[in-house]
């Protein structure tokens, strides 16, 4: 059985442009979050996708957006990049048990 | 609004020694999951252990343990036989069914040899 996986692993941009990250589900989860960790905190929830649909939102401006495909593979888009976006931003699905798993993160810094 | 809170910012233990981690909680729902992760210095958020509110009974995984104690809302993990590989940042965290996770600041653990 595949884990999660996140794609890049690292990536710089520079304030003003435009970011998308990528997440595969683990085999069998239609249900996928994304959160942003910022140094030294807790994950936050951005928002959660269940069969292709946003059914959950966390406290980010709408710049922060999302789409999940058929497959429940996922993405997550950044407009307008601000300097505050620098965090690790991590994947998770959902089991049928309703625990989550998480990807290994992609880690965004922002110029 | 849910919150979760750790209250010990860093903790200490010695190899083969026990070490509890505290956590606490706030809700107003009956129904819920708690969960403890362990994210090691590669970043990877992994699950340690969970339980389910409904649940007197307290989860145990090998050498993870927890204190559930619902109506004082604590959650409580604690870790036995310590190893060296034990050393992460560990994260409380609170989730209502099929809803988004809150997580605590986490407890950054040190094991020493």
């Amino acid at each position: 059985e595949t884990g999660v996986t996140q794609s890049p692993t690292h990536l710089i941009k520079t304030r003003g442009q435009q970011v998308t990250l990528r997440c595969s589900s683990q085999s069998g989860h239609n249900t996928v979050s994304w959160y942003q960790q910022a140094l030294g905190q807790g994950p936050q929830f951005i928002f959660q996708y269940y069969r292709e649909e946003e059914n959950g939102r966390g406290n980010f401006p709408p710049r922060f957006s999302g789409l999940q495909f058929p497959n429940y593979s996922s993405e997550l888009n950044v407009n307008a990049l601000e300097l505050d976006d620098s965090a690790l931003y991590l994947c998770a699905s959902t089991s049928s048990t309703d625990t989550q798993y998480f990807g290994p993160g992609t880690r965004l810094t922002v110029l | 609004a849910q919150t979760v809170t750790q209250s010990q910012p860093e903790m200490s233990v010695q190899e083969a020694e026990t070490v509890t981690l505290s956590c606490t909680y706030d809700t107003s729902e009956s129904d819920y999951y708690l969960f403890w992760y362990k994210q090691p210095p590669s970043r990877q958020m992994i699950l340690v252990i969970r339980q389910e509110a409904y649940k007197q009974q307290n989860a145990t995984e090998n050498r993870f343990s927890v204190n559930f104690q619902k109506a004082a809302k604590s959650f409580s993990l604690k870790i036995s036989d310590s190893q060296l590989g034990d050393a992460a940042m560990y994260f409380c965290a609170y989730r209502r069914r099929n809803n988004d996770m809150r997580f605590g600041a986490g407890t950054r653990l040190t094991v020493k040899p």
